[in-house]
């Protein structure tokens, strides 16, 4: 079975700050792991995702994530928040690159002026 | 190119009533999935087809939910009756040969 932990529901950061938005997992197998994005009343849009090949991983918007194997996490990263990135983000893993995705519970970034 | 398209996208229904969402993934898709996504919460797998095949609903509700996609195209995903707790945001994706999940933007539904 696989899981994902997503530690703190609200994170509030400064615009111009750095965002750390946590994210722990557990599989059996070697994990695909993803991160996605959610405006109010959109779906959700992919930031990046993570298939063994680099551990470091960019995506859009400036963001990138880490994988460690160690530490079983996949932390979301950026290092200059803009107010446009207050949405909530959700990690996600897949065992294959084509079995639905487990989600976390979800992290709400706030960005203040 | 089109993003996957959901209708209705808001719907409000008296409990005990019938709903009907559908969902047209994007061109050449074989993989489609139907979520639910409660307030507050991420959103959890209702089923996935590949094709017009069911690949897993172990999660999907069947005494109530139910979900066809016949033509390996587009899908429709049914409540009948509808409970309260079934007040949720209910999104499709698709996925391709990658394997990565696009999602429409989702019906709202409200169950008073």
């Amino acid at each position: 079975a696989q899981s994902v932990t997503q530690l703190g529901s609200h994170v509030s950061v400064s615009e111009g700050a750095l965002v750390l938005l946590r994210c722990n997992y557990s599989s059996s197998v070697p994990p695909y792991l993803f991160w996605y994005v959610q405006y109010p009343n959109q779906g959700l849009q992919l930031l990046l995702k993570y298939t063994s090949a680099a551990t470091l991983v960019k995506g859009i918007n400036g963001f990138e994530a880490e994988f460690k194997k160690s530490e079983t996490s996949f932390h979301l990263t950026k290092p200059s928040a803009h107010m446009s990135d207050a949405a909530e983000y959700f990690c996600a893993v897949s065992e294959t690159g084509r079995r639905a995705l487990t989600f976390g519970s979800g992290t709400r970034l706030q960005v203040q002026p | 190119e089109a993003g996957v398209a959901q209708s209705p996208r808001y719907k409000i229904i008296e409990k005990r009533q019938s709903v009907a969402f559908w969902c047209n993934p994007i061109s050449g898709h074989a993989t489609l999935y139907w979520y639910q996504q409660i307030l507050g919460q991420g959103p959890k797998l209702l089923i996935q087809f590949q094709n017009n095949g069911v690949v897993d609903d172990s999660q999907l509700p069947k005494d109530r939910f139910s979900a066809e996609r016949l033509k390996g195209v587009d899908s429709t995903l049914k409540i009948q009756p509808a409970k309260l707790e079934d007040s949720a945001v209910y999104l499709c994706a698709s996925s391709g040969e990658t394997g990565v999940g696009f999602f429409g933007p989702g019906t709202r539904l409200t169950v008073l």
